[in-house]
């Protein structure tokens, strides 16, 4: 069936470090690919999301590119900030009968200043 | 405009009691998703809901697990007899369509202790 793997955390980066949070996926056909972010205290928000292959989401500094050859979808940010600090959920969209998103475990990200 | 709204927002209960937790979506959404927040098993999908009708319930752990919802708007997920396992955070989400393409709405969740 399909599922999300993202890389465990935490990351613990430095402000002004460079982001990358890996995430692939297995999926029959074109999902559609999303991150979700939880600030602390906060509720699951939708970060960026692309549709289809070669697509690039993009969101408050973050990007993600719908890689199909490689399966991949990695977050990347060339510089954090301690604000970003939370955790981010990849996740996939299944339509049709079933309507959705099937997550990844969550990367907590620490950004410390 | 309200975001997704859930209550209770906290729940502890004791083992073999039945909790109700509600979730009142977006204005005019006519999608509505439960999901389930644990430490073990991150997110996971429960119930999907179309209006009032559910056309996937096959993220329902157990037949101790029930949802409704009633007027294309308000939905109730029922546990009965809890058991510790039970304890998560319940998320309840929602999108302007079921073709939203994954773009949902999460609420603020209810987390559930079960002693």
């Amino acid at each position: 069936g399909d599922s999300v793997t993202q890389m465990e955390g935490p990351v613990t980066l430095s402000e002004e470090a460079c982001l990358t949070i890996n995430c692939t996926y297995t999926a029959t056909g074109y999902p559609s690919l999303f991150w979700y972010v939880q600030y602390p205290g906060e509720g699951l928000q939708l970060l960026l999301k692309a549709t289809k292959a070669d697509d690039k989401g993009s969101n408050k500094g973050f990007e993600a590119t719908y890689r199909k050859e490689t399966t991949s979808f990695h977050l990347e940010k060339g510089s954090v900030q301690v604000s970003d600090s939370a955790v981010y959920f990849c996740a996939l969209f299944r339509g049709g009968a079933t309507n959705k998103l099937i997550f990844g475990t969550g990367t907590l990200l620490a950004v410390q200043p | 405009g309200a975001g997704v709204s859930q209550s209770p927002s906290n729940k502890v209960t004791e083992k073999g009691k039945d909790v109700e937790l509600r979730c009142d979506p977006i204005s005019g959404h006519t999608a509505l998703y439960w999901y389930r927040q644990s430490l073990g098993q991150g997110l996971e999908f429960l119930i999907y809901f179309q209006g009032n009708s559910a056309p996937d319930k096959s993220g329902l752990p157990s037949d101790r697990f029930s949802a409704e919802r009633t007027g294309g708007s308000v939905s109730t997920l029922t546990i009965q007899r809890t058991q510790q396992e039970d304890s998560a955070v319940y998320l309840c989400a929602s999108s302007l369509s079921a073709s939203g393409r994954g773009e949902q709405f999460f609420g603020p969740g209810t987390r559930l202790t079960v002693l």
